[in-house]
């Protein structure tokens, strides 16, 4: 069992859905990263969570320490949003990172 | 504005040829790592650095190496290089104190023929 599972693997929704993405994490951990990858292109940091929620434009981010859980959220999608969107987390152990799959959005106009 | 770039950002060689692939930032930090991304794979760490002086394996060295002479740079080599080695290579650096934001260079496509 990986030690952070994204769900789900693939998603494909309208224009204008909200969206929702998971990641569940066995570690213990001091921050858990977003990145957003666009189709052929670089990787780009969307947050940093320790605890609480963060919000940037239409994108929020929340994490509950408990229940070794995040969500990100996408208000309002547009087809821009397609990308593949992975979670990180920072190991308490050995504070290396331990990469989600990533979860694969597309977003139809 | 600080940055984090990456060249050559495409690169074509032949087996058991000497690649190196370059990593600069200007944000100053002293965390830098290179992952490398395949399909089917997701991001694996191939090295990282703490700091000068301080190089660290991570889960797919071997076949790599990398030197940290200055916070600014941290150089991939691949002393020999394998087919098994084609694959999309990026640098990050930061994930640490301060805010902790990872950036990531464009990413080093690397065929090995």
């Amino acid at each position: 069992k990986n030690e952070v599972e994204q769900s789900p693997q693939n998603l494909t929704a309208q224009e204008g859905e909200f969206i929702t993405i998971n990641c569940s994490y066995s570690v213990g951990i001091s921050a858990l990263h977003w990145l957003q990858q666009h189709p052929g292109g670089g990787i780009v940091s969307l947050f940093m969570l320790s605890s609480g929620k963060k919000k940037h434009g239409r994108l929020i981010a929340t994490i509950n320490i408990q229940e070794k859980h995040s969500s990100l959220h996408i208000t309002a999608s547009h087809p821009r949003d397609s990308a593949v969107y992975i979670c990180a987390v920072r190991a308490n152990s050995n504070y290396q990172l331990i990469w989600g799959a990533g979860t694969k959005l597309i977003i139809k106009p | 504005d600080a940055e984090i770039t990456q060249s050559p950002r495409h690169k074509i060689t032949e087996t058991g040829r000497q690649v190196t692939l370059a990593c600069h930032q200007t944000w100053n930090h002293n965390n830098m790592f290179w992952y490398r991304q395949d399909l089917g794979h997701g991001l694996r760490l191939i090295h990282y650095s703490y700091g000068v002086q301080d190089t660290n394996k991570g889960e797919v060295s071997d076949g790599y190496s990398v030197s940290r002479s200055n916070t600014e740079d941290l150089p991939l080599t691949l002393e020999s290089a394998a087919s098994s080695q084609t694959s999309v290579y990026f640098c990050a650096s930061g994930g640490q104190g301060g805010t902790g934001e990872l950036f990531f260079g464009e990413g080093s496509r690397l065929t090995v023929l």
